[in-house]
């Protein structure tokens, strides 16, 4: 079964400086990766995916994420935050052969300080 | 507009009554599933459904059930609710196993 580990609960950071929220997770066969944000009190909205391609995927609102095969990661990176990004982030793996959707992370509260 | 539909949005319920979590979508969609939200776990998959009378169990399946009579609903039936159900459900769906989710809006559901 898949596995998928946020190492941050929660990160601290000033408006506009950069951060990244860490994601690894356990399968070694072909997956699929998303990242996916919930703002306060409501569902998940998709932020990026990487299904194939170019291992660097990037959002309308700029963050980014480089999935890494050998070091099974998938981690989310924006060069400037914003108040407005504050929000919960979960990290999400698919395998396209198994047919049950999506593992979740346990989630890393991004909390963006004046 | 493409959207899943989950009703209702909020519930307060005593242990032992059942009670049902209804969830639609209108984009289609083969794929449907059950999550449970709750704090430093992430979401859980409850049940899947990779199409009509197709189910299977996630990862959290004990004390729930859910039907797929129609590709369009997918509901979650709790038969006999308890306190440790408490928590934010989520409904989502897929076009296809990897492809992006769509989630409803959430049900917070409290069990006393």
């Amino acid at each position: 079964a898949q596995s998928v580990t946020q190492l941050d609960s929660q990160v601290p950071v000033f408006e506009e400086a950069p951060v990244e929220l860490r994601c690894n997770y356990s399968s070694s066969v072909s997956v699929y990766l998303f990242w996916y944000v919930q703002y306060p009190n409501q569902g998940l909205q998709l932020l990026l995916k990487y299904l194939s391609g170019s291992t660097l995927v990037k959002s309308i609102n700029g963050f980014e994420a480089e999935f890494n095969k050998s070091q099974t990661s998938f981690h989310l990176r924006k060069p400037s935050v914003h108040i407005s990004d504050t929000a919960e982030y979960f990290c999400a793996v698919s395998d396209p052969n198994a047919g049950n959707m999506l593992t979740f992370g346990g989630g890393t509260r991004l909390m963006v300080k004046p | 507009e493409a959207q899943v539909t989950q009703n209702p949005r909020y519930l307060i319920t005593v242990t032992g009554k059942k009670l049902t979590v209804t969830c639609s979508q209108n984009m289609n969609h083969e794929y449907m599933s059950w999550y449970r939200q709750d704090p430093g776990l992430g979401l859980r998959q409850i049940y899947y459904s990779m199409n009509v009378e197709v189910t299977d169990k996630g990862d959290v399946p004990e004390g729930y059930k859910v039907s797929r009579k129609e590709k369009r609903n997918f509901p979650l039936i709790l038969e006999s609710p308890s306190p440790n159900q408490t928590s934010l459900y989520f409904c989502a769906s897929s076009l296809f196993s990897g492809s992006e989710a769509f989630f409803g809006q959430g049900t917070r559901l409290t069990v006393v």
